[in-house]
């Protein structure tokens, strides 16, 4: 129990397109699901906190603008990466909080985007 | 606020010694603590996890960490390092909002 997907696992695109990564708990309900980003030989760093039916709460630092979330129904949140630069290059991860123990958030697999 | 620290980068150890990786932290209350695992390219698999109660907390493929306050000290341990082991590896403590804060990270090297 307790699965996470994420999709695509990869992707390649162009300066200035847009991407959208997907977040799916496949076997339970999350209410919130978080979306990091880590870069090359470094740990994680939260990006924003996703809630069902809500907006999303962004750290300072991200731009909201950029990082479009939005976390439609309970199984499902998505995160677009507006006009993408290279500098946005880097691996994401997503993770969905279940519903019974206290923090514990369950990690997809991340995805890892390049930007040409 | 929360801060969690690794202050290990690498560790190397060979195949069916001992293993202990260090996490500290920095929190105003009682804990949540967390170890997760990473393999390269891949999403975090939790190891382990203490929220209350018993300070040694036995977690899955062997390993176990011990919750000392006054140390302020969540070391990850294992007693024979088998080269599958080879991963990073995660502190993490659980922040407001049900957040989590990691630590750098420690890349565990298996030799044979």
């Amino acid at each position: 129990g307790a699965v996470v997907s994420q999709h695509p696992s990869r992707v390649i695109c162009k300066s200035g397109t847009s991407v959208k990564i997907e977040c799916r708990s496949l076997d339970f309900q999350a209410t919130t699901m978080f979306w990091y980003r880590q870069f090359p030989k470094q740990s994680l760093m939260l990006m924003a906190t996703s809630n069902e039916g809500s907006k999303a709460t962004y750290e300072q630092g991200v731009e909201k603008d950029k990082f479009l979330i939005n976390h439609a129904s309970l199984t499902l949140s998505t995160l677009t990466v507006t006009s993408a630069h290279p500098e946005d290059s880097s691996f994401y991860i997503c993770s969905a909080q279940g519903t019974s123990d206290y923090n514990e958030q369950f990690f997809g697999p991340g995805t890892r985007l390049t930007v040409l | 606020a929360q801060s969690v620290t690794q202050p290990d980068i690498h560790i190397t150890v060979s195949e069916g010694a001992s293993l202990e990786l260090r996490c500290n932290y920095s929190y105003g209350a009682t804990p949540y603590l967390f170890w997760y695992v990473q393999s390269p390219g891949q999403g975090l698999q939790l190891l382990l996890k203490y929220f209350s109660g018993d300070t040694l907390v036995q977690g899955i493929k062997g390993f176990e960490a011990e919750f000392k306050r006054s140390q302020s000290s969540f070391n990850l341990r294992k007693p024979s390092v088998h080269w599958s082991d080879a991963a990073e590896y995660f502190c993490a403590v659980g922040a407001g909002g049900n957040k989590l804060v990691f630590g750098a990270g420690t890349i565990l090297r298996v030799k044979s």
